[in-house]
């Protein structure tokens, strides 16, 4: 399964909303009805962090203004106030069928 | 308080077989549902997903790589140790172990990472 995220680069004004898109080359939506997507982000010089699990779930301790939409094969990571703290790069990684476990190639979002 | 932290050499030749310990502590591997997967990446480049081994011992491989990696636990240590054989210098990344609750199929607790170079 290839992911292909969109845009690959990002700036971002503070205060304004930006969207991440990720497009599965396959449906990550299992018979059970879960779509098996999770976001991540990775700030300069840190270890990824977990954003949104299952495609629409926040995280503990992720601020609301990020959220997750989408299914089958588009999915959508919004933030709706851009803060600075927020720069980095996004990764979205499908885990639909193990051992094809796979990252999208990331978006890098960075303040204007 | 969920911790990760890889540990191992910094320099490998190659051909050499590299092996990396994962010390976690604040969950334990023995609980159902629980894993704990390595994900590297390369400098400047995505993350890639290795290996995953499971509460019950199961054990998955990045398909690409299956042939020369090794996943195994010690549950009484807090312990999750991978190794990879043969390496080359395009094995030079970031290592990362990550807690990996089954019921959100995602990485929720990372380890600092530890850089490990492939060089002569």
């Amino acid at each position: 399964i290839v992911l292909t995220q969109s845009p690959r680069s990002l700036p971002v004004t503070p205060g304004e909303p930006a969207s991440i898109s990720c497009r599965s080359s396959q449906s990550l939506l299992h018979r059970n009805g879960k779509n098996y997507l999770g976001w991540y982000l990775q700030k300069p010089g840190q270890s990824p962090q977990l954003l949104i699990y299952l495609a629409s779930n926040r995280a503990s301790g992720v601020p609301d203004r990020f959220s997750g939409s989408g299914s089958g094969t588009d999915f959508t990571l919004k933030i709706s106030r851009v803060e600075a703290e927020d720069v980095g790069i996004y990764f979205c990684m499908q885990v639909l069928e193990i051992p094809s476990w796979t990252f999208g190639q990331g978006t890098k979002v960075e303040i204007k | 308080q969920v911790t990760l932290r890889e540990s191992g050499p910094a320099l490998v030749k190659p051909t050499q077989t590299l092996t990396l310990t994962c010390t976690f502590s604040g969950f334990s591997l023995s609980t159902s549902d629980m894993c704990v997967s390595w994900i590297r990446q390369a400098p400047g480049q995505a993350l890639e997903w290795l290996a995953r081994i499971d509460w019950d011992d199961d054990k998955y491989y990045n398909t690409s790589l299956k042939t020369r990696l090794t996943v195994s636990k010690d549950t009484s240590k807090n312990q999750v140790v991978l190794t990879l054989t043969n390496v080359v210098p395009v094995d030079t990344a970031t290592y990362y172990c990550a807690r990996t609750p089954l019921e959100w199929a995602a990485f929720d607790y990372w380890g600092q990472g530890i850089l490990v170079t492939v060089s002569s």
